[in-house]
């Protein structure tokens, strides 16, 4: 049962652009989303997070939205740079003593060209 | 660099065997979380450790297991390794328990042969 998906498993984009990756949920409890970066070989960067009760939240070039009602989440990276090249994965948690289990998405692989 | 140091960074052993994961979280942090990545279950959340004692677990094996120190680094234990528990094991920090930002380390690749 994947409680968090990323249905897009790649997305290819050109610099300067925007670029807007989804994520939907299906568990009712997660109240507080994040998405990581992650390069080959290296940990999870985090990148932004956002609380149930917002429904965006930016940070420089990146804004994260969130839909409640349709369970869906994106992130939209605004310009879109080389060096974004990377897998993203959104995770979800359902907070309390819960906060630090997140669930993750399967990752989609970003690839911006210059 | 996030401030979560694991090591080894990588580990072939064989089937049967029992390793010893190691993890030192962020200064300050107190909570610490450890997740396995393999390539069909992808990111997996095992077992979160609050300051020395467990608050939250997921589908971590009854072969593994874990603890926290009072100087708040922290072990994984996995033993009678089986070819399937070959993966990348993650550990992350957060200050508290909930509300904080949490921070993965890079990583312990175990190839189990």
């Amino acid at each position: 049962d994947q409680q968090v998906k990323q249905n897009s498993p790649s997305l290819s984009v050109q610099e300067g652009r925007i670029s807007i990756l989804n994520c939907d949920y299906t568990n009712s409890m997660f109240d507080y989303f994040l998405w990581y970066k992650k390069y080959p070989a290296e940990g999870p960067t985090f990148l932004i997070s956002i609380s149930s009760i917002k429904d965006k939240n930016e940070d420089g070039r990146f804004t994260v939205f969130l839909n409640k009602s349709a369970k869906h989440l994106s992130l939209h990276i605004v310009p879109s740079q080389p060096g974004d090249s990377a897998v993203y994965f959104c995770a979800a948690s359902a907070g309390g003593t819960s906060y630090g289990k997140l669930t993750f998405g399967q990752g989609t692989i970003l690839t911006v060209h210059p | 660099d996030s401030g979560v140091t694991q090591t080894p960074k990588h580990l072939i052993t064989a089937t049967g065997q029992r390793v010893t994961l190691r993890c030192s979280p962020r200064s300050g942090d107190l909570s610490v979380y450890w997740y396995q990545q393999s390539l069909d279950q992808g990111l997996q959340f095992l077992i979160q450790y609050y300051n020395g004692e467990e608050r939250a677990k997921g589908n971590i094996l009854e072969r593994f297991s874990a603890q926290q120190f009072p100087d708040l680094h922290s072990e994984l234990n996995l033993s009678s390794l089986e070819l399937g528990d070959s993966a990348l094991y993650f550990c992350a920090s957060s200050l508290g328990s909930s509300g904080n930002t949490i921070y993965f380390g890079e990583g312990s690749w175990l190839t189990v042969v």
